[in-house]
């Protein structure tokens, strides 16, 4: 079973354009979502992260926008450059005490190319 | 430079011969974590350590084994490799993750089992 479920696989948007990627969750446990950025032949690294007692956090052009109630979480990427294509994933964290706490629940990852 | 290090980048093998992908980070991290990537499946964690000596299977740990002997290294072993061990994979480490700090990921390991 899909712990994290991602959509879209790919995303192509024209220079300047909103990039938006979605998430949904259904273990109600998740308390800390991540987003990771991977460029061709790297390792991913984080980008930005928000916890669920928060709508909405941005840094620069890049927010994360939380709806608790409906267990969905998305990334906005304003102003889409070039520079920004690559592969995104979704994640999701359980943090309480017991079990896999701490573990990485990753989506499965959407490829965005950004056309000049 | 704070990293993760893994190596080797590349490796091609054999069916059934044994093979270890050194992991080693330099930030003191408690956890580590071993994820394999494969296209249209994501990342899938394999193993994790919380700390020294202390494992724990992830998803996906068949035909795997890891150590935690030194803190700041977690090996892989692949015993005998086989064909749908292919795939390429991520060692990651983490100061605190159920507080939320950020994983940091090695440059990743691409292994063909032929």
């Amino acid at each position: 079973q899909q712990q994290v479920k991602q959509s879209p696989q790919s995303l192509i948007v024209q220079k300047g354009g909103i990039s938006i990627i979605n998430c949904a969750y259904e273990n109600t446990a998740f308390d800390y979502f991540p987003w990771y950025q991977q460029f061709p032949g790297k390792g991913p690294a984080l980008l930005i992260a928000i916890r669920p007692d928060v709508s909405e956090k941005k840094e620069g052009r890049f927010t994360i926008s939380f709806n608790k109630s409906a267990k969905q979480f998305s990334l906005h990427i304003m102003d889409s450059q070039p520079g920004d294509s690559a592969t995104y994933f979704c994640a999701a964290i359980k943090s309480q005490v017991g079990g896999s706490q701490g573990n990485l629940i990753f989506g499965k990852g959407t490829k965005l190319s950004v056309k000049p | 430079e704070a990293q993760v290090t893994q190596n080797p980048r590349y490796l091609i093998t054999v069916t059934g011969k044994k093979l270890t992908v050194t992991c080693s980070q330099n930030m003191n991290h408690e956890y580590m974590s071993w994820y394999r990537q494969d296209p249209g499946l994501g990342l899938r964690q394999i193993y994790y350590s919380m700390n020294v000596e202390v494992t724990d299977k992830g998803d996906v740990p068949e035909g795997y084994k890891v150590s935690r002997k030194e803190k700041r290294n977690f090996p892989l072993i692949l015993e005998s490799p086989s064909p749908n061990q292919t795939s390429l994979y991520f060692c990651a480490s983490s100061l605190k993750p159920r507080k939320g700090s950020g994983y940091t990921f090695g440059s990743g390991t691409r292994l063909t089992v032929v």
